[in-house]
């Protein structure tokens, strides 16, 4: 398995700002994984971040708001930008290990005012 | 496009039945199949997974097979306990790709 922090674990913000999450692993993983988690729902992906490459978008998201850094093999941070409140949510990310699976993130939980 | 589908919640169980949560899915070709659990106000474990045709996962006494002619991963576990209170999602992936997951099914499990 591997060990992946999160950072912020939550913050509530005001509408119109923007918040970095960070995402740290523990060792070197190719692929990384941003999902979003809607109070109440499934997970949904937003993005995947390759390193050294520009990240890929999932149908509904766009990088204006939404831009992703991935400088190196162990972390990637993913911005929500001009905040609404129906930005709030639990923001996760995940690695793939080995065999297809994917180890998640504690999740960063954003409440947007 | 592929697609998981899991019975609605919440599921209330007292302490020692038996559990079934079913999942079916539609996908192409051979996907890996999983099923993770969130407590509350915690992320997302991997509970167990299954890669081909008839293999069963399990851990902490849940179990799920990978039924191909039935496009099927239901999960079940003999005896539940209070501390099995969570949310179980049921996800596939092709090789290196996304998870899909389904809508997530509540478990309560009263003493």
């Amino acid at each position: 398995s591997a060990v992946i922090s999160q950072k912020p674990s939550r913050d509530i913000c005001q509408r119109g700002t923007s918040l970095t999450i960070q995402c740290q692993v523990d060792s070197q993983v190719t692929m990384m994984f941003w999902y979003r988690q809607q109070p109440g729902q499934s997970l949904t992906l937003i993005a995947t971040a390759n390193q050294g490459s520009e990240a890929t978008y999932e149908s509904g998201f766009v990088i204006d708001k939404f831009p992703i850094s991935r400088p190196n093999l162990t972390f990637s941070t993913l911005t929500v930008s001009n905040m609404s409140p129906e930005d709030s949510s639990i923001y996760l990310c995940s690695v793939d290990l080995r065999d297809n699976e994917q180890f998640f993130g504690p999740g960063t939980r954003l409440t947007v005012l | 496009g592929d697609s998981v589908t899991q019975m609605e919640g919440p599921v209330t169980l007292s302490e020692e039945a038996f559990l079934t949560i079913n999942c079916t899915y539609t996908a192409t070709g051979y996907p890996s199949l999983f099923w993770y659990v969130q407590y509350p106000g915690e992320g997302l474990q991997l509970l167990l997974k299954a890669t081909k045709a008839d293999d069963k996962g399990s851990n902490k006494g849940f179990e799920a097979t990978y039924r191909k002619e039935t496009t099927s991963f239901h999960l079940e576990k003999g005896s539940v306990q209070v501390s099995d209170s969570a949310v179980y999602f049921c996800a596939l992936t092709h090789a290196g790709n996304m998870l899909t997951f389904g809508g997530g099914t509540r478990l309560m499990v009263k003493p």
